[in-house]
């Protein structure tokens, strides 16, 4: 099983609509827990933590759910601007610094 | 200026040959690392560094080395080429004092083609 695993997608949606991606990890004693996002041919860009109590920022919305070891990002009101790949990043604490990420969903909203 | 820039952002180099990648960060961390993003695979870490004098191999570090020339300078070379290490390069800095996995800042990469 892989460490992190995730949707490749493509997810494709029309402007305005509501998406949700999840993304698994396998070892519980993983710490922390990020979304970056990718646009095409770009490096990965930070979006947000994600909090064991939930998050929001603006649009999107970060849980956490540990007893099914899996996080997600929720996109509400979707843009055009919001098509990406979104890659889920995982820490876990050990002999050195393990830091996993996700191999992302794609995401494409439609006009 | 960009926070961490990567040189080339481009090479098509031929098998058995030599090449370095270079990066530089203006962030002031001391965390540096090299992944390689490959369509399926994810961004996979060859070899970070905490300081100057501190270099670690990553999971994938065969075929691989480093060199940590200053805070600011962390270079990738291959010591000979081949075309499985055809990929899209990052440099990446991180201050985790957000969080390990927090704060990582990319370079913009460097898509290397080996034939």
């Amino acid at each position: 099983r892989k460490e992190v695993e995730q949707d490749p997608g493509p997810f494709n949606v029309p402007e305005g609509a509501t998406v949700a991606f999840n993304c698994t990890y396998s070892n519980s004693a993983s710490q922390s827990f990020f979304w970056y996002r990718q646009d095409c041919r770009k490096e990965p860009k930070l979006l947000m933590s994600v909090y064991s109590s939930g998050n929001e920022d603006g649009r999107f919305t970060a849980q956490l759910n540990r007893a099914s070891q899996y996080i997600s990002l929720l996109i509400r009101d979707s843009k055009l601007s919001d098509s990406a790949t979104y890659l889920c990043v995982v820490y876990l604490r050990g002999g050195y610094q393990k830091v996993t990420f996700g191999t992302g969903t794609k995401l494409q909203v439609i006009p | 200026d960009a926070d961490v820039t990567q040189t080339p952002r481009n090479r098509i180099t031929k098998t058995g040959k030599r090449i370095m990648l270079e990066c530089s960060q203006t962030k002031g961390h001391d965390r540096m690392y090299w992944y390689r993003q490959d369509p399926g695979l994810g961004l996979r870490l060859i070899y970070y560094s905490f300081d100057v004098k501190d270099i670690n191999k990553g999971e994938i570090s065969d075929g691989y080395s480093v060199s940590r020339q200053a805070q600011a300078k962390f270079s990738l070379s291959l010591e000979s080429a081949i075309p499985n290490q055809t990929a899209l390069y990052f440099c990446a800095t991180s201050d985790p004092t957000g969080g390990e996995g927090y704060g990582y800042t990319f370079g913009s990469g460097t898509r290397l083609t080996v034939v």
